[in-house]
C-alpha cells in the first residue's frame, strides 16, 4: 500500500527564516504529488503540484518543491517565511484503492507550522 | 462559482443516530471524494466516485455509505453513528478521472458523536 511520511509534525520558526518541510512517499508506480495548506479554520488549498517535467515546481505565495525520484521525496521550501504562513501543511500522492483504479489522494499526517513575529 | 459546498457545517449526533452529509460542486467535475480528518492522522479517503453512476471504497469505508446523486452531488451517510466517527469531513472534486488534475476541497463538516 502507498504511504506518505512527513518528518516534522510541529515546526516553529521566526519570520524571515527559511523553511523546508520533508515529505517521502512509497509508491511503485507513476506519481502525482501535491502540497496542500490549511489555514486555521479553513479548508485545504493547493500550494503546488507535480505531474511531470521539471522536478522543481513553483507554487503560490513563494513556495516551491523539488521532486527527487531516486529519494522518493517531494520537499517543500520557502526562502523567507511570514507570520501569515502559519498553517497546517499536507503532502499528498495519488493512490490506488480497493476499486483498482488510481484515484483519491493519500495524505501525510501533516506539519503544523507556527511562525513567530 | 461557489466551488465545492458542504452542509451542514456543524452537527452533533447521539450514538446510533443517522445523518447524511451533503456535498455539491458547480465546476462540472467528474470525480468526487469524501475524506475524514482526525488530529495527527491527516486526511483519509472514505469513498470516492470516479464518475457519475460509480462509487468505490477508499481507505476507511466501514460505517459509511455514499450516493452519487448526479454529476453535481455526492452525499455521505452514517447509518448508525459511533463516537469513533467524530471527525471533520471534507468533500472534494476533481475535473478528470486520471491523475492530471488537482482536487478542490469544500469547507468541511465538523461532526461530533456523543
Amino acid at each position: 500500500a502507498q504511504s506518505v511520511s512527513q518528518h516534522n509534525h510541529h515546526v516553529i520558526l521566526s519570520e524571515a527564516a527559511s523553511l523546508e518541510l520533508g515529505c517521502n512517499y512509497s509508491y511503485g508506480g507513476t506519481v502525482n504529488l501535491f502540497w496542500y495548506v490549511q489555514y486555521p479554520g479553513q479548508h485545504l488549498q493547493l500550494l503546488l503540484k507535480y505531474f511531470s517535467g521539471d522536478p522543481l515546481v513553483k507554487g503560490i505565495k513563494g513556495f516551491e518543491a523539488e521532486f527527487i525520484k531516486s529519494k522518493f521525496s517531494f520537499n517543500l521550501r520557502k526562502p523567507s517565511v511570514q507570520w501569515s504562513d502559519t498553517a497546517e501543511y499536507f503532502c499528498a500522492v495519488n493512490g490506488l484503492y480497493s476499486g483498482g483504479g488510481a484515484d483519491g489522494l493519500t495524505f501525510g499526517k501533516g506539519t503544523h507550522l507556527i511562525i513567530q513575529p | 462559482n461557489a466551488g465545492v459546498t458542504q452542509t451542514p457545517k456543524f452537527q452533533v449526533l447521539k450514538t446510533g443516530q443517522s445523518m447524511t452529509l451533503q456535498c455539491a460542486q458547480d465546476m462540472n467535475h467528474n470525480s468526487m471524494y469524501w475524506y475524514r480528518q482526525d488530529p495527527g492522522m491527516g486526511l483519509r479517503l472514505i469513498y470516492y466516485s470516479a464518475s457519475e453512476g460509480t462509487t468505490d471504497k477508499g481507505e476507511v469505508p466501514n460505517g459509511y455509505n455514499v450516493s452519487r446523486l448526479n454529476k453535481r452531488e455526492f452525499s455521505l451517510r452514517l447509518e448508525s453513528a459511533a463516537p469513533s466517527q467524530t471527525s471533520v469531513y471534507f468533500c472534494a472534486s476533481r475535473r478528470g478521472l486520471a491523475g492530471v488534475y488537482e482536487q478542490y476541497f469544500g469547507p468541511g463538516t465538523r461532526l461530533t458523536v456523543t
